[in-house]
């Protein structure tokens, strides 16, 4: 079985900072990684995934992360944050082949102070 | 772009009542997922389908039941609701197992459920 934790339910950076979001995860089989992210009284948003290949994956709003396996970890940065990057951001995880298992961690809200 | 349209954002029931939560995908997917959200606890699945008529239950789904009776629509059923089942509800598509790379879900808007 998969799971996902996210370290720091709440995180806050002042603009122009580096953002550092932390997801380590646990899976039986090699996973398939995703970060999503929801802005207020919306759904959830592909942030990038992290299927096969690279191990360093980017993604939309200038988001990167990097899936290093003997860590379980697939942190998600980004090197300036601004005021329109305050979201709550997802973690999740899904056996490699099997997309029906998607499991999400409790998710980390991110502030961004001017 | 991937549509998935969750037919209310808002609902407010009695407690009791029997609560039918509509979602439907344009885009022909295999897959959808029905999800509920709470503070700290992150999505957790109740409910997922992988074809018409199938369905199988995921980590929540005592007091919920589910119906696909097309591909493009899946409904969440609360049979009797109850104020612990207060929630943001979040429904989900993906394509079916195969797609190797195209493993993501595409979510609705939500519906925020008040039981009172």
């Amino acid at each position: 079985a998969q799971s996902v934790t996210q370290l720091g339910s709440h995180v806050s950076v002042s603009e122009g900072a580096l953002v550092l979001l932390r997801c380590n995860y646990s899976s039986s089989v090699p996973p398939y990684l995703f970060w999503y992210v929801q802005y207020p009284n919306q759904g959830l948003q592909l942030l990038l995934k992290y299927t096969t290949g690279a191990t360093l994956v980017k993604g939309i709003n200038g988001f990167e992360a990097e899936f290093k396996k003997s860590e379980t970890s697939f942190h998600l940065t980004k090197p300036s944050a601004h005021m329109s990057d305050a979201a709550e951001y997802f973690c999740a995880v899904t056996p490699a082949g099997n997309n029906n298992d998607m499991r999400f961690g409790a998710g980390t809200r991110l502030t961004v102070k001017p | 772009d991937v549509k998935v349209t969750q037919s209310s954002r808002y609902l407010v029931k009695r407690t009791g009542e029997k609560v039918f939560l509509e979602c439907v995908q344009d885009m022909d997917h295999e897959n959808m997922f029905w999800y509920r959200q709470d503070p700290g606890l992150g999505l957790r699945l109740i409910y997922f389908s992988y074809d018409v008529k199938m369905k199988e239950k995921g980590d929540i789904p005592e007091g919920y039941s589910v119906s696909r009776e097309k591909k493009e629509r899946f409904s969440l059923i609360l049979e009797s609701a109850s104020t612990n089942q207060t929630s943001m509800y979040l429904c989900a598509s993906s394509l079916g197992q195969g797609f190797a790379r195209n493993t993501e879900a595409f979510f609705g808007q939500g519906t925020r459920l008040t039981v009172v």
